[in-house]
């Protein structure tokens, strides 16, 4: 069974400072991979996704992901944080292919940003 | 508004009543998913129907639950009995061909 590991639960910065989330998936086999972010009050929505090909992915508002397979990661990252960064951040794991069709969560990551 | 609608958006109800709460989709996606998502916690995924089939189930928490799809366009999700662990925020997010999954605003179960 797929798991996925987000290792900061609570992360507080200032704005411009750098960010970087962590997420560790364990499936043996080929994946997709996401980063789902929920403003308060909002829905969760995409940030960024990879599936294949160049494992620096970019997404909306500045963030990028990169896939390095040897380590089953997949860290979310942001030169300089903005206030408006404030949010719950998931990283998420598709198995691909044939089998069982299950996605899976991590627990999130609250960041608060201060201005 | 276009997006993944579900209703009702808060539900309380007393232990041993049954509940549905209705989801729907983007109407072009076929894909339509159910999770449920508890404080401090990431969605945690219960099943996913492609059309009107449902192709997993497994991770349906007990025979309480279950789900219907029955034309390929909204979906149920009903809890029998209701238990106060099930007391949860219920998320349905849909997807087209590709896995982005678009989320609705959930809805938010309170057992009593």
């Amino acid at each position: 069974a797929q798991s996925v590991s987000q290792h900061n639960h609570h992360v507080i910065l200032s704005e411009a400072a750098s960010l970087e989330l962590g997420c560790n998936y364990s499936y043996g086999g080929t994946v997709n991979l996401f980063w789902y972010v929920q403003y308060p009050g909002q829905h969760l929505q995409l940030l960024l996704k990879y599936f294949s090909g160049d494992p620096l992915v970019k997404g909306i508002k500045g963030f990028e992901a990169e896939f390095i397979k040897s380590k089953f990661s997949f860290n979310l990252r942001k030169p300089s944080v903005q206030w408006s960064d404030t949010a719950e951040y998931f990283c998420a794991v598709n198995a691909r292919g044939g089998g069982s069709y299950i996605p899976t969560f991590g627990r999130g990551t609250s960041l608060i940003v201060h201005p | 508004d276009t997006g993944v609608s579900q209703d009702p958006r808060h539900k309380i109800t007393k232990r041993g009543q049954n509940v549905t709460f209705r989801c729907d989709p983007i109407s072009e996606h076929n894909r339509l998913y159910w999770y449920r998502q508890t404080l401090g916690q990431g969605p945690e995924f219960l099943t996913y129907f492609q059309n009107e089939a449902q192709l997993e189930k497994s991770r349906l928490l007990s025979d309480r639950f279950s789900a219907e799809r029955p034309k390929g366009s909204f979906s149920t999700l009903e809890i029998q009995r209701t238990e106060q662990g099930d007391s949860a925020m219920y998320l349905c997010a849909s997807s087209a061909r590709g896995d982005e999954q678009f989320f609705g605003p959930g809805t938010r179960l309170t057992v009593l």
